[in-house]
């Protein structure tokens, strides 16, 4: 395991209430991902972050937002979950460079939301 | 707009078979070519990899067939084997070091 930790890993949460995942890396990794999969979608960028404070969108961000306080943490919040938004998150890391091995990105273990 | 194309969705294969799934791209400046393993309620796993500079990318019994003029890349899975049942993704990487991913494809290997 590329030492990521998604927290929490299941939690069930009611419509219009914010929710707040978490992804905790011990690698010292400057990228760090947030993305949701769902059947037939494959896995979409929600957030990224390519340093402290630094963040960006991805392909599906509208209704979640992103913060990297610490090199080691990188947090989704949904302002307002909606049923939509069910879905397995993976958090994912990434070093930024091709070294011998190539560069890649490691996945956590993801985490399941589902909004009811 | 689906970044990467992956097909097919769903394959089955029979033990000792040739697995063989398909991805497309047309955005040029895409750099880096991971496909990754992925099992039931885990998460994706890199698999193998390779730069668009090279045709081929041989590991163990699965290669990477990289064709740049057409945009296309493809996993082979040789001798398949029932622990190979899983999902496979394939990815590429964007400027800014994001990643893309196609839909999926979910394998089956029959002993």
């Amino acid at each position: 395991d590329a030492g990521i930790t998604q927290s929490p890993r299941h939690k069930v949460t009611e419509t219009g209430t914010p929710v707040t995942l978490r992804c905790h890396q011990t690698e010292n990794h400057r990228y760090m991902y947030w993305y949701r999969q769902d059947p037939g979608h494959g896995l979409r960028l929600i957030h990224y972050s390519y340093g402290v404070k630094d963040t960006d969108k991805g392909e599906v961000s509208d209704g979640y937002s992103v913060s990297r306080s610490k090199t080691e943490d990188f947090l989704l919040t949904l302002e307002s979950a909606t049923s939509s938004q069910t879905s397995v998150y993976f958090c994912a890391i990434g070093q930024g460079s091709l070294r011998r091995s190539g560069n890649t990105i490691y996945f956590g273990e993801g985490s399941w939301l589902t909004v009811v | 707009q689906q970044q990467v194309k992956q097909s097919p969705q769903s394959l089955i294969v029979q033990k000792g078979g040739i697995s063989i799934i398909n991805c497309a791209y047309e955005n040029t400046a895409f750099d880096y070519f991971p496909w990754y393993q992925q099992f039931p309620g885990k998460g994706p796993a890199l698999l193998i990899a390779i730069r668009p500079d090279v045709s081929e990318k041989k590991e163990g019994r699965f290669t990477i067939s990289f064709n740049k003029s057409a945009k296309q890349f493809s996993l082979h899975i040789m001798d398949s084997q029932p622990g190979d049942s899983a999902t496979y993704f394939c990815a590429a990487r964007s400027t800014g070091n994001q990643f893309y991913f196609g839909t999926g494809t979910s394998l089956t290997v029959i002993p």
